[in-house]
C-alpha cells in the first residue's frame, strides 16, 4: 500500500516556480522523504530528500511541515525538460520504497 | 551515487517463452531490488534481490514466475517466466549504496517489454 499522496495532475507556466504538495501522514519518526522523477521512457531520477529541516539543492527544494505529516516539493524556475512524474516517497519495512502514483506535472512555454 | 546499466532496454517476445534481464551496477551496493511499471501505473516492488540466497519477493509475486539471481554484489538478473501479454511492462532494476542512507537510491533506464 502507497503510504503517500499526491494530487494525479498539474500544470505550471515555464519559469514560474512548481509547487508539489504531498501528504504522508503516516511516516514514522526516523523516516526520510524522497523525491524522485520520471521523465517518460526513463528510470526514476532522485531529486532531494528531508527529515525534519527544510532542503535545498541545485534542482529542488523541500519544504516539511512540522508535524512531518506533509510536504511541498519546489521547483523554483520550471523549465520544459522538468515535463514528468513526480513522486512523493517514503520507505516502508526499513528499506523498501513505496511508490505512490504519483503527480504528472506539464510545464507549457 | 551508483551507476547501473540494465539490458536488454527493450524486446518483444512471443507468449510462452522466458527473458531474463541483466543489472549491472559500477560499485558494490548493499541491497538491490527489481520493480515492474505496467503501462500507465506506478512502480511496483517485485523483490529484493539478496546476494548468495534466495529473493524475498513481495505479496503476488512468486519465484516460479520472477526467478531471481544475484550471484556478487554488482550483479542480479530477473527472469520473466512464461510470459503472457499481461505480462508486457517495463521492469526496473534499483540499488541501495548503503544500508540506511538517505539518498543512495539509484535506478536503471528500465527494460521495455512486449509479449506477443
Amino acid at each position: 500500500d502507497a503510504k503517500t499522496t499526491q494530487p494525479p495532475s498539474m500544470d505550471c507556466a515555464e519559469g514560474r516556480a512548481a509547487n508539489l504538495p504531498c501528504n504522508h501522514s503516516t511516516i514514522s519518526g526516523n523516516e526520510y522523504v524522497y523525491w524522485y522523477r520520471q521523465i517518460h521512457s526513463q528510470g526514476p531520477q532522485y531529486i532531494i530528500h528531508g527529515l525534519k529541516n527544510n532542503e535545498t539543492n541545485e534542482m529542488a527544494s523541500l519544504i516539511i511541515t512540522e508535524d512531518r505529516k506533509s510536504s511541498t516539493l519546489i521547483l523554483p524556475h520550471a523549465t520544459l525538460r522538468d515535463t514528468a512524474v513526480y513522486y512523493c516517497i517514503v520507505r516502508v519495512d526499513g528499506y523498501k520504497l513505496s511508490f505512490g502514483a504519483g503527480t504528472t506535472v506539464t510545464v507549457r512555454a | 551515487s551508483a551507476v547501473i546499466s540494465q539490458k536488454p532496454s527493450r524486446d518483444i517476445c512471443q507468449r510462452g517463452t522466458s527473458l531474463t534481464i541483466q543489472c549491472q551496477v559500477d560499485s558494490q551496493v548493499t541491497m538491490m531490488f527489481w520493480y515492474r511499471q505496467q503501462p500507465g501505473q506506478s512502480l511496483t516492488l517485485i523483490a529484493t534481490a539478496n546476494q548468495g540466497s534466495e529473493a524475498t519477493y513481495e505479496s503476488g509475486f512468486v519465484i516460479d514466475k520472477f526467478p531471481i539471481s544475484r550471484p556478487n554484489l554488482t550483479f542480479s538478473t530477473l527472469t520473466v517466466s512464461n510470459m503472457s501479454p499481461e505480462d508486457s511492462s517495463i521492469y526496473l532494476c534499483s540499488a541501495l549504496s548503503q544500508r540506511g542512507a538517505a539518498y543512495g537510491y539509484t535506478f536503471g533506464s528500465g527494460t521495455r517489454l512486449t509479449v506477443v
